[in-house]
């Protein structure tokens, strides 16, 4: 079967720093995505990882291991505007396979 | 910026009713893609289309399911003979690029809340 595991919550405190941890078990690979989504809001595309290492897009950097089926999501200097769902998906022979996502609480 | 535009934004049906969800995609991209979430869940991938033929489609996406792209500029999804379990969010996303590992970014609508009653 498919699937990618990641905790269903995470707290911090506001200008802290916290990591998202995902692991993928999927019949194809081509990448790691990381969408954020607010309650009743669309998915928004925050970074994407084809390669191993660590990607950097101003606070928030995405990190992958293909050998260990493994990424995280790191976001620093967190706000209150950061309180949403993290979902990990894996970019696989043109369908993007979701995780069950991440909420992140945030609090002053 | 452009953007995904999806309607209506909530669709209340009946029970063994048609429904058919409208989207327009960003017009420079070349992928569409219809995704489904139940209240409280995950996302789950429904279906991929390009050059007027579906590319992947997953489990759920039966018989009961079709999608169209009638004119240069929309892409519809159809679910015929609904049932409660179909009630969920359905968002239509677009993406530039289609080819493996360069389908992202995926731009998503904000998607349209189908309730059958």
């Amino acid at each position: 079967g498919q699937s990618l595991e990641q905790p269903s919550e995470v707290t911090a405190v506001e200008g802290a720093i916290v990591q998202i941890n995902c692991t993928y078990q999927t019949s194809g690979f081509y990448g790691l995505s990381w969408y954020q989504q607010h309650d009743g809001g669309a998915p928004t595309f925050l970074s994407y990882n084809a390669l191993d290492g660590l990607e950097e897009t101003g606070r928030f950097s995405s990190f992958l291991s293909r050998s260990d089926s493994y990424g995280y999501l790191l976001l620093q200097e967190l706000q209150m505007k950061d309180s949403a769902s993290y979902f990990c998906a894996v970019d696989s022979n043109y369908q993007l396979i979701w995780g069950a996502g991440t909420k992140l609480i945030i609090k002053p | 910026e452009p953007e995904v535009t999806q309607t209506p934004s909530h669709q209340v049906t009946q029970m063994g009713q048609e429904v058919i969800l409208r989207c327009v995609p960003i017009s420079n991209h070349l992928y569409f893609y219809w995704y489904r979430q139940i209240l409280g869940q995950k996302v789950e991938f429904l279906v991929s289309f390009y050059n007027n033929e579906i590319s992947e489609k997953s489990e759920i996406f039966d018989d009961q399911f079709s999608v169209e792209r009638p004119d240069g500029s929309n892409f519809t999804l159809k679910i015929r003979s609904t049932k409660l379990e179909d009630s969920a969010m359905y968002f239509c996303a677009s993406s530039e690029y289609g080819d493996r590992g360069g389908n992202q970014p995926q731009h998503f609508g904000d998607g349209t809340r189908l309730s059958i009653l």
